[in-house]
């Protein structure tokens, strides 16, 4: 079965630091990546994604991520951090085969201090 | 804007009712899924649907069920409430795999 682990449960920065979430996943066929967002009181917005190409994807709002395929991990990157990035972010894997298609991280909960 | 309604947003159940939450995805997406989020658990994937048919289903028990409609709205059924039910509910569009899913804002069920 797939799993997708999240490591940071909870990261506060201050505001203009360097961000970088970490996302490992375990699956051994093709795999789509994505980020989501879920800002306070708000529905899971889709940061940015990966299927095939640029290992180095770019989303929006300044963020983007690295696919490592020896890793096994997609990590998000954002250089300077801001007080409205405050969010928790999920990272997921969807298969087009399988019986569960789609996995979540549990998240990471993301405080910026201004 | 997400393109997906959920309704209601909130819900309070009681303990062994049956609740009917509903999704419907904008015009021209067919592909209509299910996740349950809680503090616990996180998001887990319930069921997917494409054209009326379930294409993926998750690690729920048969009391969690779905529908889908011609016109890609979903339902999807939890029978004999538990109180570990509650949770957020969400429901997300898509076209293709490779295009991700967009979400609602969810139901919110309480189960008392």
């Amino acid at each position: 079965a797939q799993s997708v682990s999240q490591h940071n449960h909870h990261v506060i920065l201050s505001e203009a630091a360097s961000l970088e979430l970490g996302c490992n996943y375990s699956y051994g066929g093709t795999v789509n990546l994505f980020w989501y967002v879920q800002y306070p009181g708000q529905h899971l917005q889709l940061l940015l994604k990966y299927f095939s190409g640029d290992p180095l994807v770019k989303g929006i709002k300044g963020f983007e991520a690295e696919f490592i395929k020896s890793k096994f991990s997609f990590n998000l990157r954002k250089p300077s951090v801001q007080w409205s990035d405050t969010a928790e972010y999920f990272c997921a894997v969807w298969n087009s085969g399988g019986y569960q298609k789609v996995t979540f991280g549990t998240g990471t909960k993301l405080q910026v201090i201004p | 804007k997400a393109g997906v309604t959920q309704t209601p947003r909130y819900l309070i159940k009681t303990r062994g009712q049956q609740v009917t939450l509903s999704c419907s995805p904008i015009s021209g997406h067919r592909s209509v899924s299910w996740y349950q989020q809680t503090p616990g658990q996180g998001l887990q994937f319930l069921f997917e649907y494409f054209s009326e048919t379930q294409r993926n289903k998750g690690n729920f028990p048969g009391r969690f069920s779905g529908r889908q409609f011609s016109n890609s709205r979903s339902e999807m059924n939890v029978s004999t409430l538990e109180l570990g039910d509650s949770a957020l509910y969400l429901c997300a569009r898509s076209l293709t795999d490779c295009e991700g899913a967009f979400f609602g804002q969810g139901t919110r069920l309480t189960v008392v």
